[in-house]
């Protein structure tokens, strides 16, 4: 079974500039997840979909991030203007209605820099 | 926000030798506790998922075990190998939903 994938891997942007990232659940799982990870920190949910509904985005800084999931499968996540303060790991994830426990599966992530 | 730490930091260990480290959450609530393994330039593995106070879980040369009571997870890396090198981060679920409060993890390189 493939698991998550993610795009591009490593992205390096000049500040001011927008950027996407885009994201393939594990086949069939309707909830995905978009992180941030600050270097020495613990990743921290962006936003959460069911299906093609952002079902909680309270995190997700709306002046500047975007994202999108619109036929419930692949999701792109979008910075425009990017800042230097943005430079992280963008990790995405899904699950399924049959996991259990809440386990959430992870793609290998996408780093930013920004200069 | 829950408050998950993990102790400690970054580990240097010497091939052979054994280590452990901790992940520490409120003890208030409790659901799960999930244990992940993130090698540089790969996607986070699940490693175990802790549900019971007094659990113990084993994969390999690795294991864990869970006080709920007191609040901590310890993970165990028996007779470390170079390919134990990696970040072990742990991730704290108070109740049944998605919401995970991650530890900034514990980065072990194991020296050959």
């Amino acid at each position: 079974e493939a698991g998550v994938v993610q795009s591009p891997r490593y992205k390096i942007i000049e500040k001011k500039q927008p950027v996407a990232f885009w994201c393939n659940p594990i086949s069939g799982h309707n909830t995905l997840y978009w992180y941030l990870q600050n270097l020495g920190q613990g990743p921290e949910l962006l936003i959460r979909y069911e299906n093609e509904e952002a079902v909680d985005d309270s995190q997700l800084p709306k002046d500047r991030f975007s994202a999108e999931r619109l036929k419930g499968v692949d999701s792109t996540l979008k910075i425009q203007p990017a800042e230097l303060g943005d430079s992280a790991v963008y990790l995405c994830a899904s699950s399924g209605r049959t996991v259990a426990y809440n386990e959430q599966f992870f793609g290998p992530g996408t780093r930013l820099t920004v200069l | 926000i829950l408050n998950v730490e993990q102790s400690p930091q970054s580990l240097h260990v010497q091939e052979g030798d054994s280590t452990n480290f901790t992940c520490s959450f409120p003890s208030s609530n409790f659901y799960a506790l999930h244990w992940y393994r993130w090698e540089t330039a790969k996607s986070p593995e699940a490693l175990f998922v802790m549900t019971l106070n007094g659990d113990e879980k084993k994969k390999g040369r690795i294991s864990a075990t869970l006080n709920t009571k007191e609040g901590y997870s310890y993970l165990y890396i028996k007779g470390s190998q170079p390919e134990d090198s990696a970040t072990y981060l742990c991730a704290f679920n108070p109740s049944n939903d998605y919401k995970l409060s991650f530890g900034a993890g514990t980065t072990v390189t194991v020296r050959a």
